[in-house]
Order: structure tokens, then C-alpha cells, then sequence
């Protein structure tokens, strides 16, 4: 049982390319949510998904796009890398119902 | 949308002292109340949690307490350790789906 599993863990990035953040789970778990960090700062919600198929916007979604064609990944898409993306992006998952989040141990991504 | 505000944003308190850190919600329909805890450099960890039909909670230091009528619920740590230091993070929960994190409360506990 791996938990929550991100890749890559560092990556840096130019300006105006794109790339993907994967995240997979294997706690059969219904919600994922991806977060992102930045220093010294608190967890905003970029995207999240209540189920395969299912997605929708958090707090702070431009810039960013979602799929989840199965339970068990969330990857995160970023269309054109901007500076004001360098963050640490966590992805999480958790049960229905009352029941936390697990976390993954993130992606420091820096755009220069 | 739900507003989450934590207090104090920095707390430092001296080894064994108690430390409380306050989270007020906005939404009424929030039913689910965890704290997560944040070391430097490492990911978000659920450390306790309590449920909209419970009053108080607790697991050995630490506790939590809820006052659905005031929407606020508490973080309680008592006989702080140098390895307590850390951020802290209260998260409620609304109908299961999206989840808004507070800013987050940063404990200093000094040796």
C-alpha cells in the first residue's frame, strides 16, 4: 500500500511550456484534490474530484486543467508554465464520508 | 464560498506549556472538523479529527473541541515538546466534496 504517489518531485520549467503532475493512489479512495503551496504560505485548492469523471474548480484554477478517467489517478496539467506557478503542489485523496486527507509528498516545481 | 480563519497565524509558547490554536468556518453545514499538522520540508498530516455530533475529542497531548453554535473549533496541545513545532492546519468540511484549508498557524515550542 503506497498511499498517495507523486511524480516527479522536483522539475524545473520555462516559461510558456507545459507539462503534467502525476498522482496516483491506491486507497480506492472516491475524493482527490490537488493543492498548491507556496513559501510560507497555507494550501490553496487548485482543482478536485469527487469521483471518476468527475471534476471541478477550487480557489485558484486558472492555468491549470484535470482529468480523472479512473479512481485511482488525478494528473494536473499545466497549459503555458508562468513564473507565478513556482510552488509545491501536493496532491491528496481521501474516503466518503467523514475521513482526512492523505497527502502525497509533493512536486516542487520551479518556472523560470 | 466557506471562509476559514485561523488564530493565532504564530504561536510560541516554552517547552510544557499548553498551546491553543482557534479555526472559525463560515458555513453552517460543515460537519467534519480535522487539524493537520505540517513539519518543515514534509507533506500535510492528519493528526486528530472530530465529527459534527461530538463536543470534544481526545488522543493522548492533543484534543480538539467544536462549538457548531459559534462555528469555531480548537486545536489543544498541552505539555508542548520541541518536536510540536510545526504548522498547523484546520480544514472543515462541508458535504464531503471541497475542502478550504486556513492559512495555517505556525508553533514555536522553545527548549
Amino acid at each position: 500500500n503506497a498511499g498517495v504517489t507523486q511524480t516527479p518531485k522536483f522539475q524545473v520549467l520555462k516559461t510558456g511550456q507545459s507539462m503534467t503532475l502525476q498522482c496516483a493512489q491506491d486507497m480506492n479512495h472516491e475524493y482527490m484534490s490537488w493543492y498548491r503551496q507556496d513559501p510560507g504560505m497555507g494550501l490553496r485548492l487548485i482543482h478536485y474530484s469527487v469521483g471518476a469523471g468527475i471534476t471541478d474548480q477550487g480557489e485558484v484554477p486558472n492555468g491549470y486543467n484535470v482529468s480523472r478517467s479512473t479512481t485511482e489517478d488525478f494528473p494536473l496539467r499545466l497549459l503555458s508554465a508562468a513564473p507565478s506557478q513556482t510552488s509545491v503542489y501536493f496532491c491528496a485523496s481521501r474516503r466518503t464520508g467523514d475521513y482526512g486527507y492523505t497527502f502525497g509528498s509533493g512536486t516542487r516545481l520551479t518556472v523560470v | 464560498g466557506e471562509n476559514v480563519e485561523q488564530h493565532p497565524s504564530t504561536l510560541s509558547v516554552q517547552e510544557g506549556d499548553s498551546a491553543v490554536i482557534k479555526c472559525t468556518y463560515s458555513d453552517s453545514a460543515s460537519n467534519y472538523f480535522p487539524w493537520y499538522k505540517q513539519e518543515l520540508g514534509k507533506r500535510p498530516q492528519l493528526i486528530i479529527d472530530i465529527r459534527s455530533n461530538v463536543g470534544e475529542k481526545k488522543d493522548q497531548r492533543i484534543a480538539v473541541t467544536l462549538n457548531k453554535t459559534a462555528k469555531h473549533f480548537s486545536l489543544h496541545i498541552t505539555e508542548t515538546q520541541p518536536e510540536d513545532s510545526a504548522v498547523y492546519f484546520c480544514a472543515p468540511v462541508t458535504g464531503g466534496f471541497k475542502t478550504i484549508f486556513g492559512a495555517g498557524t505556525r508553533l514555536f515550542v522553545k527548549a
